[in-house]
């Protein structure tokens, strides 16, 4: 099955700087590759996704990269903001009618006003 | 409001005494799982469901049921909880596998002692 593999495990930025979290996949077949974000004592939620026919995706302050040949996505966020404090999970799904998502094990980031 | 409801949303029993989470969801999707989190272990799905009479296990299956018997439910059973399923809980639904973005719950702590 599908192994995804996320680092660092935390990240501690200032305000205003960039933060970049990595995943690796190891099923070639995945072709869906979601992020969630999980504030303190809430629940994730989806904040973006990317496909495997597109390299780039971005909203706003984050972005979200592909590299199948490698196999590994990459998840930016610029212009941090505290409120952007919250762990951050990626995901990997292959194709098919009957595929599950596989979730990394996160990454606690905390951005330092 | 769309949403995906859990009960209850705290619990504390003891080893042995069955006990079942519930499920719900408003948003007419086929597709349901429950996962659990543990610190630095992510997000790891115990069992999911693809449509009404069809489960299948996920990664750590051991010491749960689930059943679907109308496409709105899935509750969790744990029919002789340990002290090891004491973790945090969520159910989550989407429109299909894999492709789709995942609506969780709010989620549930159980403590088992």
């Amino acid at each position: 099955g599908e192994n995804v593999e996320q680092h660092p495990s935390t990240l501690s930025v200032q305000e205003g700087d960039s933060a970049v979290i990595k995943c690796t996949y190891s099923d070639s077949a995945s072709n869906y590759f979601p992020w969630y974000k999980q504030e303190l004592g809430k629940r994730p939620q989806l904040i973006i996704d990317i496909r495997s026919n597109v390299g780039e995706k971005k909203d706003q302050r984050i972005a979200v990269t592909l590299n199948k040949t490698a196999k590994h996505f990459s998840l930016h966020i610029t212009e941090t903001q505290p409120e952007d404090s919250a762990v951050y999970f990626c995901a990997a799904s292959p194709r098919g009618g009957y595929s599950t998502l596989t979730f990394g094990k996160g990454t606690m980031l905390l951005v330092s006003p | 409001e769309a949403q995906v409801t859990q009960n209850p949303r705290y619990l504390i029993t003891v080893t042995g005494k069955k006990l079942t989470v519930t499920c719900s969801q408003n948003m007419n999707h086929e597709y349901m799982s429950w996962y659990r989190q543990d610190p630095g272990l992510g997000l790891r799905q115990i069992y999911y469901s693809m449509n009404v009479e069809v489960t299948d296990k996920g990664d750590v299956p051991e010491g749960y049921k689930v059943s679907r018997k109308e496409k709105r439910n899935f509750p969790l059973i744990l029919e002789s909880p340990s002290p090891n399923q004491t973790s945090l809980y969520f159910c989550a639904s989407s429109l299909g596998s894999g492709a789709y973005e995942q609506y969780f719950g709010p989620g549930t702590r159980l403590t088992v002692t």
